[in-house]
């Protein structure tokens, strides 16, 4: 059973400060990696994707791959309270896109 | 370029009904993955079809079912309908081959209630 973990949180952080969210995977031959943000009663929103060892940065989002312990990281800077909402990580294994069970992320003003 | 777009957006339903949901990739697109959300399970994949066949299931009975159309769009069936059938139901459309780096994208889902 390939499996995703995440901390369900609640994650909180003042305005301005950085958010960690963390995840981490079972199948080493996991291939893509990507983050999803879900505001509640919403549909998940795709917001950053890596695929290679290392730091992708997009705006105020950098997303962390380490393929040897099997770790992605999402980091937010200057986060906002509009930033809060469920955070999902996805795995994706051939065509299979496996999903965490979130973090919920409270961005306090 | 329109989103993956998904009818209806809201249903209620009794138990022992049946009820289908459709789902409308974005353009291009020829991979469709359903999933359904629920607050204690998290997002659970249902299927994923690819070129009118369904490439891959998860762990749901056999009420559960789905089809392609030779367009990409998707339609998924819920047969003999349970309480704990309601839902989030999530369509995702996923680029060319559905596989790799293609990203997924969500519609907006079908809430399902079922009485």
């Amino acid at each position: 059973q390939k499996e995703v973990e995440q901390n369900s949180g609640p994650l909180s952080v003042p305005e301005g400060a950085i958010a960690s969210l963390n995840c981490t995977y079972s199948d080493r031959v996991s291939q893509s990696f990507f983050w999803y943000r879900q505001y509640s009663g919403k549909s998940p929103e795709l917001i950053m994707s890596i695929y290679s060892n290392g730091d992708k940065e997009d705006g105020r989002f950098t997303a962390q791959l380490n393929k040897a312990s099997q770790y992605v990281s999402l980091l937010i800077r200057d986060s906002q309270p509009s930033d809060s909402a469920t955070y999902l990580c996805a795995v994706k294994t051939g065509n299979m896109l496996t999903f965490g069970g979130g973090t919920r992320l409270m961005v306090k003003p | 370029k329109a989103g993956v777009t998904q009818t209806p957006r809201y249903l209620i339903k009794t138990r022992g009904q049946q009820v289908t949901l459709s789902c409308s990739p974005i353009s291009g697109h020829r991979s469709v993955s359903w999933y359904q959300q629920t607050p204690g399970q998290g997002l659970q994949f249902l299927f994923e079809y690819f070129s009118e066949t369904q490439r891959n299931k998860g762990n749901f009975p056999g009420r559960f079912s789905g089809r392609q159309f030779s367009n990409s769009r998707s339609e998924m069936n819920v047969s003999t309908l349970e309480l704990g059938d309601s839902a989030l139901y999530l369509c995702a459309s996923s680029g060319k081959s559905g596989g790799g780096r293609n990203e997924q994208f969500f519609g907006p889902g079908t809430r399902l209630t079922v009485l």
